[in-house]
């Protein structure tokens, strides 16, 4: 089955600084997806990635996956107070995608210090 | 439009009680599933629904756990008798046919505390 592992578990950064959250799979990925949950709440989608290379983003928050789609990571630009949570990357739990469910990585959680 | 709405939102109970989850998802959407999260680990899929059949179940725990979704709209998750290890939250997600591959609509969840 599907295993993702993420790095660092958790992360404190000063408001304004920049981070990385990285997320490795033990098998090529189909399909992987971000995913940010506030403490106590649901989780919330924020991107998906499917190409070998591709690079998306989302206001301040850009996501890759590498050329040999096992390895993707999440960049936060001049972090604001708004993104602190835990980040969780999905993938597909089969190879066919779509409406599958997904198998999800630990979570990183983030906290912003003013 | 109305979110996945999940109830209760907390519940704790003895182990060897009973405890069932309410999910009723958003209006028009096929799938359904119950996410298990144990505190400090990601989500993890018990059960998938498809409409009012079960497209995957093979990691919930079936001697206790039971789940159901009768009229394909809303659906039921249901421990019996549940275990000091239950204690999670348990999420409740759908998503439409044809919408986009991994996105995922969930509710906020039902946290559960055995004791």
């Amino acid at each position: 089955s599907q295993e993702l592992e993420q790095s660092p578990q958790s992360l404190i950064v000063q408001e304004g600084k920049n981070l990385t959250i990285n997320c490795t799979s033990s098998k090529t990925l189909y399909g992987l997806y971000w995913y940010k949950q506030k403490y106590g709440e649901g989780l919330i989608f924020l991107m998906m990635l499917q190409k070998g290379g591709e690079e998306k983003s989302h206001e301040k928050i850009t996501a890759k996956l590498d050329e040999k789609k096992q390895q993707s990571s999440l960049h936060i630009t001049a972090s604001q107070p708004s993104h602190a949570g835990i980040y969780l990357c999905g993938a597909d739990r089969d190879s066919g995608g779509g409406a599958d469910g997904l198998t999800f990585g630990k979570g990183t959680h983030l906290i912003i210090q003013p | 439009e109305a979110g996945v709405a999940q109830s209760p939102r907390y519940k704790i109970i003895e182990k060897r009680q009973s405890v069932a989850f309410w999910c009723n998802p958003i209006s028009g959407h096929a799938t359904l599933y119950w996410y298990q999260q144990i505190l400090g680990q990601g989500p993890k899929l018990l059960i998938q629904f498809q409409n009012n059949g079960v497209v995957d179940d093979s990691q919930l725990p079936k001697d206790r756990f039971s789940a159901e979704r009768l009229k394909g709209v809303d659906s039921t998750l249901k421990i019996q008798p549940a275990k000091l290890e239950d204690s999670a939250v348990y999420l409740c997600a759908s998503s439409p046919t044809g919408g986009r591959a991994g996105e995922l609509f969930f509710g906020e969840g039902s946290r559960l505390t055995v004791l």
